[in-house]
C-alpha cells in the first residue's frame, strides 16, 4: 500500500458528461500529480501541485481542470467527455517537489461510452 | 516538454537471466526513480537515485545514475517469473516525466 487514495476505482459514463476523480496523498506530502495513461502509450503527465498551487503543467486538455485543497487532497475535473478520454487516470504524491520520491495510487479506470 | 528514451521497448526472456534496461534523456535530471507496473495497477517505485554515479541495490535490482545526469540503467538479475511487468524510468527536476516504459515477460 503506497498510502495514496484515489477514488472511485472504475468509472463508466457517457460522453459529454462531467467526472470529478479524487485523490488523498500520502500523510504529510505536499506535492501531487496527475497522469494519464491510455491503453498504447505510457505515463502521460497532466499537472502537478504543490501545497495548493499550480506548479507544472503537461499536455492537459482545455476540457480538464484541477486543484489541491487546503487538507491537501486533489480532484482532477474532467468536463464534455469524448471517448478518447477513456484511460487510467493516476495521482501520484511526494513529500515536496525536485529530489523525493513520489508515490502512486491505485488508479481510476474510467470509460466513457 | 522534455522527453525520456527508454530501451528497449520489449524482452522477452528465460526464468534465471539476467535483464537490463535503460534510459537517455536530452535533458539533465535531480533524480532518477525506477517504477514497476503490473496490470491495471498503479506504478510501484523499485528505486530512487539521487547523486551522479550512485549505484543503488534493492534485493535482485541494481540501477545506476548516470554521471551525465542525463541516463541511468536498471539491472535484474537471476530473473523470476513475478518479474513480469512494465518498467518505468523516471526523471525528476521540477517535475516528474517518465519513459514510455519496457515490457518484460519471463518464460519460466
Amino acid at each position: 500500500d503506497s498510502g495514496v487514495t484515489q477514488t472511485p476505482k472504475h468509472l463508466i459514463t457517457a460522453t459529454g458528461q462531467r467526472v470529478t476523480l479524487r485523490c488523498s496523498p500520502r500523510s504529510g506530502d505536499l506535492s501531487v500529480y496527475w497522469y494519464q495513461q491510455s491503453l498504447d502509450q505510457g505515463l502521460q503527465f497532466l499537472i502537478q501541485y504543490y501545497n495548493g498551487e499550480e506548479r507544472a503543467k503537461g499536455n492537459i486538455l482545455e476540457r480538464f481542470s484541477a486543484q489541491q485543497f487546503p487538507d491537501l487532497h486533489s480532484e482532477l475535473n474532467l468536463s464534455s467527455l469524448e471517448l478518447g478520454d477513456s484511460a487510467l487516470y493516476f495521482c501520484a504524491s511526494s513529500a515536496w517537489g525536485p529530489g523525493t520520491e513520489a508515490f502512486f495510487g491505485q488508479g481510476t479506470r474510467l470509460t466513457v461510452v | 516538454g522534455q522527453q525520456l528514451n527508454q530501451s528497449p521497448q520489449s524482452m522477452f526472456i528465460q526464468e534465471g537471466e539476467d535483464v537490463s534496461m535503460n534510459c537517455t534523456s536530452s535533458s539533465i535530471f535531480n533524480t532518477w526513480l525506477w517504477y514497476k507496473q503490473d496490470p491495471g495497477e498503479g506504478p510501484v517505485l523499485l528505486i530512487a537515485l539521487y547523486k551522479a554515479g550512485e549505484l543503488t541495490s534493492n534485493g535482485r535490482l541494481t540501477a545506476q545514475f548516470g554521471i551525465t545526469r542525463k541516463d541511468s540503467f536498471l539491472n535484474i538479475s537471476a530473473s523470476i517469473p513475478s518479474d513480469v511487468g512494465i518498467y518505468f524510468c523516471a526523471g525528476q527536476d521540477s517535475t516528474l516525466t517518465f519513459g514510455k516504459g519496457t515490457m518484460l515477460l519471463v518464460s519460466p
